[in-house]
């Protein structure tokens, strides 16, 4: 079945640092890939998507790139700031599985002044 | 509201009761989805509705979990005889078909 790996955390960075979280998947076909975002005390937000092979998401100053041929999602960011802090979630959905989404276990990264 | 509402925020129960968790989509969006984060650890897909098609329960870890969804509106999740290992964040999102899905903030369920 559909698998998400992700390195584990917690991640510790001083600002302005660069941030890089790996991801790889196992999945059917041709998977749509995503970063979620948790804040602490909010909810779960959609931070990036790429849905086909050599796709590059971005947002925030975010980049993920859909790399096929590794099987890989990896997020960065150049230059990180306190409030980057949050757990960051690599998630897939692939046709094969309907349309739930399959998540790894969570990147907790805290950015400190 | 315009995003996914869920409540309670927070349900605390002893071991043994039943436990009904609520969620309002987005207006419009034809799927709905139920994922479990235990502590520390990533979300796991419990359910999902999608349309008038039949329910992917493929998810759902006993018989004593079980989910309904009134047309493409609110959905509940019910537990029956609650044990510790149920305690987690209980999140639903929904979707515009294969959209993106967006994510409520979540209940909270603490079984004694």
């Amino acid at each position: 079945g559909d698998s998400v790996t992700q390195m584990e955390g917690p991640v510790t960075l001083s600002e302005e640092a660069f941030l890089t979280i790996n991801c790889t998947y196992t999945a059917t076909g041709y998977p749509s890939l995503f970063w979620y975002v948790q804040y602490p005390g909010e909810g779960l937000q959609l931070l990036l998507k790429a849905t086909k092979a050599d796709d590059k998401g971005s947002n925030k100053g975010f980049e993920a790139s859909y790399r096929k041929e590794t099987t890989s999602f990896h997020l960065e960011k150049g230059s990180v700031q306190v409030s980057d802090s949050a757990v960051y979630f690599c998630a897939l959905r692939s046709k094969a599985a309907g349309n739930k989404l399959t998540f790894g276990g969570g990147t907790r990264v805290l950015v400190k002044p | 509201g315009a995003g996914v509402s869920q409540s309670p925020s927070n349900k605390v129960t002893e071991k043994g009761k039943d436990v009904e968790l609520r969620c309002d989509p987005i207006s419009g969006h034809t799927a709905l989805y139920w994922y479990r984060q235990r502590l520390g650890q990533g979300l796991e897909f419990l359910i999902y509705f999608q349309g008038n098609s039949a329910p992917d329960k493929s998810g759902l870890p006993s018989d004593r979990f079980s989910a309904e969804r009134t047309g493409e509106s609110v959905s509940t999740l019910t537990i029956q005889r609650t044990q510790q290992e149920d305690s987690a964040v209980y999140l639903c999102a929904s979707s515009l078909d294969v959209q993106p899905q967006h994510f409520g903030d979540g209940t909270r369920l603490s079984i004694l």
